[in-house]
């Protein structure tokens, strides 16, 4: 099953902040975080495994609640290199055989 | 070689035609998926390979679709009898094949059936 992503889209100001959430139904083993800008492939940005690690570079950071079987995505500061959509894909187990995607987050920064 | 890397990035042609894209992994990489995109939505699992065995195919893949990887090193994905419903950008990613590991996408082939 799909996770879900919120919110489908969001335009910041650059120097602004958002979060970008990803919840799932199931019980999640992981969770990988891409940026896809418009025609071009999604970049890996970071993965988060169970035991609610939090993992960042440079401006955007991650984290991830098991409990709640969520993971956000903190981007602080915005540039607007930072536009694009941000997808998470989950893994359930740790087969490492495929993800599961949300269907998108749509980031703009604006000057 | 520093990615994943994928040929054609774009193919029109007509319904009823049968296609075939290729995928060059990361050369290290033991794992090989193939996804599909179409637009606004995120990537759909299609298939993927451990080595040369095709370990695990999605639902999605119907009986028009079928995915080799012949050495355990490049892939390809052949359409039988496209039909306008297969236009989509279809991604190759590969992988270091440990869960936890990331997967690296190539560039896509966007497929355009008229």
């Amino acid at each position: 099953q799909q996770p879900v992503q919120s919110p489908q889209a969001v335009i910041l100001r650059e120097g602004e902040d958002a979060v970008i959430n990803c919840s799932s139904s199931k019980a999640l083993y992981s969770v990988h975080w891409y940026r896809q800008k418009h025609g071009e492939a999604p970049v890996f940005l970071m993965i988060l495994l169970k035991g609610g690690e939090q993992k960042g570079h440079d401006k955007i950071s991650a984290s991830f609640n098991e409990k709640k079987q969520q993971s956000s995505l903190y981007l602080t500061a915005s540039q607007l290199s930072y536009s694009g959509t941000y997808f998470c894909g989950t893994e359930y187990n740790n087969a490492g055989n495929m993800l599961t995607f949300g269907g998108g987050t749509r980031l703009m920064v604006k000057p | 070689d520093t990615g994943v890397s994928q040929d054609p990035r774009h193919k029109i042609t007509k319904r009823g035609q049968n296609v075939t894209f290729r995928c060059d992994p990361i050369s290290e990489h033991n794992r090989l998926y193939w996804y599909r995109q179409t637009l606004g939505q995120g990537p759909e699992f299609l298939t993927y390979f451990q080595n040369e065995a095709q370990l695990e195919k999605s639902r999605l893949l119907s009986d028009r679709f079928s995915a080799e990887r012949p050495k355990g090193s490049f892939s390809t994905l052949e359409i039988q009898r496209t039909e306008q419903g297969d236009s989509a950008m279809y991604l190759c990613a590969s992988s270091p094949g440990t869960s936890g590991r990331p997967g690296y996408f190539g560039p896509g082939t966007r497929l355009t059936v008229l």
